[in-house]
C-alpha cells in the first residue's frame, strides 16, 4: 500500500477543459510537494504548500494543501496541450530531503 | 550551470554484468540521491548521501552500491545486474537546509536501464 496515493492514474481530455488532480493519504505531513514530469525527463518543483488550507496559485494551476495536511489537490484552469506530463506529488518522510513519492496521474490534453 | 548530469541515456546490460551510472551537479548541493521509477510505482529510493563520505540506505537499496568521494559526484553502482534492476534511474540534488522551502529536488534526465 502507498504512502500517497494518487488519483486518477490517467486522464486525457480535450484542451480548454478544468480538471483536479488529487494526493490523499492517511498521514499527517508536515509540507507537500508537487512535481511535473515531461517524458524523458525527471521531474520538475512546481510548489511547495506547508500550511493546513493553504492555496498556491501558479498561473492556470492552483494548489490546495487540506486542512489537516493529509492531502492536496491540483486543479487546472483551460487546460493546454502543454500541460500534458506525469504530476507527481511528494513529502517528507524521515527529513525534510528524504521524499516520498506518489505513483503519479499521467494527464493528456488534446489539442 | 549544467545542474544535474546523467550518463549514459540508454543502456542495456545482460544478467550478471556490472556498470556505473554516473551523476554530477554543480550547484554544490550537499544532499543527493538516487531514485528507480517504474510503472505505477513512483520514485522509489535508493541510497542518498548528506554530503561527501556519508551515505546512507533508502527504500529499495539492495543490489546497489554509492560513494560519495565530492560535493559535485554521486556515482551509482550495479555490482550484478539483475532483470528486476531494468527501470529508468533518476538522479537527484538539494540544498541540505532544515526549512520545509528549501528541499527542492534537482533532477538529472535519467538513465534508462535493461536488464536481459
Amino acid at each position: 500500500t502507498q504512502l500517497l496515493e494518487q488519483s486518477p492514474q490517467f486522464l486525457s481530455i480535450q484542451e480548454g477543459e478544468n480538471l483536479t488532480v488529487y494526493c490523499n493519504s492517511s498521514s499527517v505531513f508536515s509540507s507537500l510537494q508537487w512535481y511535473r514530469q515531461e517524458p524523458g525527463e525527471g521531474p520538475v518543483l512546481l510548489v511547495t504548500v506547508v500550511t493546513g488550507g493553504e492555496v498556491k496559485k501558479l498561473k492556470r494551476l492552483t494548489f490546495q494543501f487540506g486542512d489537516a495536511r493529509k492531502d492536496s489537490s491540483l486543479h487546472i484552469t483551460a487546460a493546454q496541450p502543454g500541460d500534458t506530463g506525469l504530476y507527481l506529488c511528494a513529502v517528507p518522510k524521515w527529513s525534510n530531503y528524504q521524499l516520498i513519492w506518489g505513483a503519479g496521474t499521467k494527464l493528456i490534453i488534446k489539442p | 550551470n549544467a545542474g544535474v548530469t546523467q550518463t549514459p541515456k540508454f543502456q542495456v546490460l545482460k544478467t550478471g554484468q556490472s556498470m556505473t551510472l554516473q551523476c554530477a551537479q554543480d550547484m554544490n548541493h550537499e544532499y543527493m540521491s538516487w531514485y528507480r521509477q517504474d510503472p505505477g510505482m513512483g520514485l522509489r529510493l535508493i541510497h542518498y548521501s548528506v554530503g561527501a563520505g556519508i551515505t546512507d540506505q533508502g527504500e529499495v537499496p539492495n543490489g546497489y552500491n554509492v560513494s560519495r568521494s565530492t560535493t559535485e559526484d554521486f556515482p551509482l553502482r550495479l555490482l550484478s545486474a539483475a532483470p528486476s534492476q531494468t527501470s529508468v534511474y533518476f538522479c537527484a540534488s538539494s540544498y541540505s537546509g532544515s526549512s520545509e522551502t528549501n528541499n527542492e529536488q534537482f533532477f538529472g534526465p535519467g538513465t534508462r536501464l535493461t536488464v536481459l
